[in-house]
């Protein structure tokens, strides 16, 4: 069964980082590209970043790039996402997500994030 | 970036009857379509890929249709269960989008 554990939300100020992870179990994670998609409270849903099997390229969403930066530890099953300079609008729920031939097949159950102004 | 956008907003239907749900893109995505469940305090999970191809386990009252720019979420007799919000995402190009929801909710 393919699970998807994220960990390492929680509050931090705006101008603040964070680094959140996701364990991934049940599938060949190195055979997978993998995202991150978030979701401001009551909101739909964002696309963030994503990254390819051996991590050597990545694709983030405009209002992330130059401070979020998406990475992968194959031999630990392990995505991860830093986070820095935080502004109150990252506030959301962020999913690890499978990538299988482009969408996404499999998602967490999500971190959430909370950046005080 | 490729812009989609669904409608209605909300689609207020009886157990029983069909639920139609439509996506635009603002350019061709071809078949590079995906449709996508939320259930209230869940995470989304996958019900259509490639515009009609159902995933693993969904029941077939799902249908999807359409290319290019139009795209159509079918459900022929809704069940308690299929109440939620339901979004559209294209994977054909970058950064991949998705449309901001269509709450199915019970009349």
């Amino acid at each position: 069964e393919v699970q998807l554990v994220e960990s390492g939300g929680g509050l931090v100020q705006s101008g603040g980082s964070l680094r959140l992870s996701c364990a991934a179990s049940g599938f060949n994670f190195d055979a997978h590209w993998m995202n991150w998609v978030r979701q401001a409270p009551g909101k739909g849903l964002e696309w963030v970043a994503n990254i390819n099997r051996d991590g050597s390229v990545k694709h983030y969403v405009d209002s992330v790039k130059g401070r979020f930066t998406v990475s992968r530890d194959n031999a630990r099953n392990s995505l991860y996402l830093q986070m820095n300079s935080l502004r109150a609008e990252d506030t959301a729920i962020y999913y690890c997500v499978r990538d299988y031939w482009s969408y996404f097949d499999h998602w967490g159950q999500g971190t959430l994030v909370t950046v005080s102004s | 970036e490729i812009v989609m956008t669904q409608s209605p907003a909300t689609l207020s239907v009886s157990p029983g009857e069909r639920a139609t749900l439509s996506c635009r893109a603002s350019q061709s995505v071809g078949s590079d379509l995906a449709w996508y469940q939320q259930k209230p305090g869940q995470a989304p999970s996958l019900l259509i890929f490639d515009v009609s191809s159902r995933a693993t386990g969904i029941p077939a009252r799902f249908s999807g249709s359409g290319s290019g720019t139009e795209f159509t979420l079918t459900v022929s007799s809704l069940q308690s269960e299929d109440f939620g919000v339901y979004y559209c995402q294209q994977y054909n190009g970058w950064p991949r989008t998705f449309g901001q929801g269509t709450k199915v909710e019970i009349k």
